[in-house]
């Protein structure tokens, strides 16, 4: 079977740093991307990574460990428009994206 | 700017009603997909197509159709409505490594 998992809830403080984890198990790979969904609003791209290493992409990074099936999203100071929920997704070669379930994102002053 | 657009943001159905969900894109991808998002289960599979007239079963299936007439276009089609499909549903279309969705429809089955 097919599963990502990445944490339900993360809170951190404004102008703070802030990880978000994602391990996957899934019969195929070829990236890891990042999606942002502000409440009512549509998940939008991020970043992907497909190869191993850090992708940088101004105050957002992404980093993807292959061997141990394994990326993170890094968020630089934060600010409290980044409140959102945060899903990785996996491209398993089967033409489509297979999701985690989210992580909400909560920034308090 | 890719744009996708789906044809209601809210719907309400009754039970064994026929619903079609219309999504165009203007990007002329290949690729469209459609999701359905519950809370804690993430945005899951329900279809997706490469081309037209081509289809795929995603993770989720059951109780679901499309329709894939012209390139711009991809349609989800519930047969006979459920209370269990009372969802969000997400169309979505891809260019290389990117999924653009749009807006969503919340569908309520009653």
């Amino acid at each position: 079977g097919q599963s990502l998992e990445q944490p339900s809830e993360v809170t951190a403080v404004e102008g703070a740093i802030v990880q978000i984890n994602c391990t996957y198990q899934t019969s195929g790979f070829y990236g890891l991307s990042w999606y942002q969904q502000h409440d009512g609003g549509a998940p939008t791209f991020l970043s992907y990574n497909g190869l191993d290493g850090l992708e940088e992409t101004g105050r957002f990074s992404s980093f993807l460990s292959r061997s141990d099936s394994y990326g993170y999203l890094l968020l630089q100071e934060l600010q409290m428009k980044d409140s959102a929920s945060y899903f990785c997704a996996v491209n398993n070669g089967a033409n489509n994206l297979f999701f985690g379930t989210g992580t909400r994102l909560t920034v308090i002053p | 700017d890719v744009k996708v657009t789906q044809s209601s943001r809210y719907l309400v159905k009754r039970t064994g009603e026929k619903v079609f969900l219309e999504c165009v894109q203007d990007m002329d991808h290949e690729n469209m997909f459609w999701y359905r998002q519950d809370p804690g289960l993430g945005l899951r599979l329900i279809y997706f197509s490469y081309d037209v007239k081509m289809k795929e079963k995603g993770d989720i299936p059951e109780g679901y159709s499309v329709s894939r007439e012209k390139k711009e276009r991809f349609s989800l089609i519930l047969e006979s409505a459920s209370t269990n499909q009372t969802s969000m549903y997400l169309c979505a279309s891809r260019q290389e490594t990117t999924q653009y969705f749009g807006p969503g429809t919340r569908l309520t089955v009653l």
